[in-house]
């Protein structure tokens, strides 16, 4: 199982900053088969970026993906004030399929 | 547009089955993966597993000897059934669609609501 580890566990920001959000995993990931999630409290997540960089449809530019192998990055390039929630990182290369467990963007 | 509707019972005792379906409308019911995942109270998601419209299914190995996922192509419905509940499995279960190949063969795009199922001792 690929274990994914996200850090850090809480990124403390404000309005207009921008946030690097980090997710490892523990064995290389197929075909770069990574997905961010948001989560807003009480709802279902949404899926931001999959392949590691590609933008689902209605994300806005401010967010983006890289990565490859074992190391990806998540970055919101000017944090609006409804982008403090959970982001989730997800492998859907490799059975059984895996998440993070989440950082939270909260204000400072 | 893509609606998953999922219903089952929201509160069981310890030991029981774990039983919830999920509807899906809008879109083709062919060529993709119908998962399962969990949430359990305040914390991350957990993959159980999926089945196609062939009946072919993955299932998480830590749950796996408890779980069953099955399917209704007639209808467009699909099911989780966990045996010998414990607190444990306390948690909002979802189900959603997943690609069925392709690069990106298995990601999740669409979500049920959720439903919370609370295992009781």
């Amino acid at each position: 199982e690929i274990v994914l580890t996200q850090s850090p566990g809480t990124l403390s920001l404000s309005p207009g900053e921008r946030a690097i959000l980090s997710c490892r995993a523990s064995q290389s990931v197929n075909s770069r088969r990574l997905a961010w999630y948001q989560q807003k409290p009480g709802q279902t997540p949404r899926l931001l970026i999959y392949g590691a960089s590609s933008r689902a449809t209605g994300i806005p530019d401010r967010f983006s993906g890289s990565g490859s192998g074992t190391d990806f990055t998540l970055t919101i390039s000017r944090l609006e004030p409804e982008d403090f929630v959970v982001y989730y990182c997800h492998q859907y290369g490799t059975s059984p399929y895996t998440f993070g467990p989440g950082t939270k963007v909260d204000i400072k | 547009q893509v609606q998953l509707q999922q219903w089952g019972a929201g509160l069981l005792k310890s030991s029981e089955t774990l039983s919830l379906s999920c509807a899906v409308y809008g879109g083709s019911f062919s060529g993709y993966y119908w998962s399962w995942i969990r949430q359990p109270p305040g914390k991350g998601l957990e993959w159980i597993g999926e089945i196609n419209d062939n009946g072919d299914t993955k299932c998480n190995p830590s749950l796996k000897s408890r779980v069953t996922i099955s399917v209704d192509t007639s209808k467009n419905q699909f099911f989780l059934k966990l045996t010998s509940g414990t607190a444990a499995d306390t948690a909002v279960y979802y189900c959603a669609r997943a690609h069925g190949g392709g690069s990106n063969s298995h990601l999740i795009d669409y979500w049920g609501r959720g439903t919370l199922v609370t295992v009781s001792s």
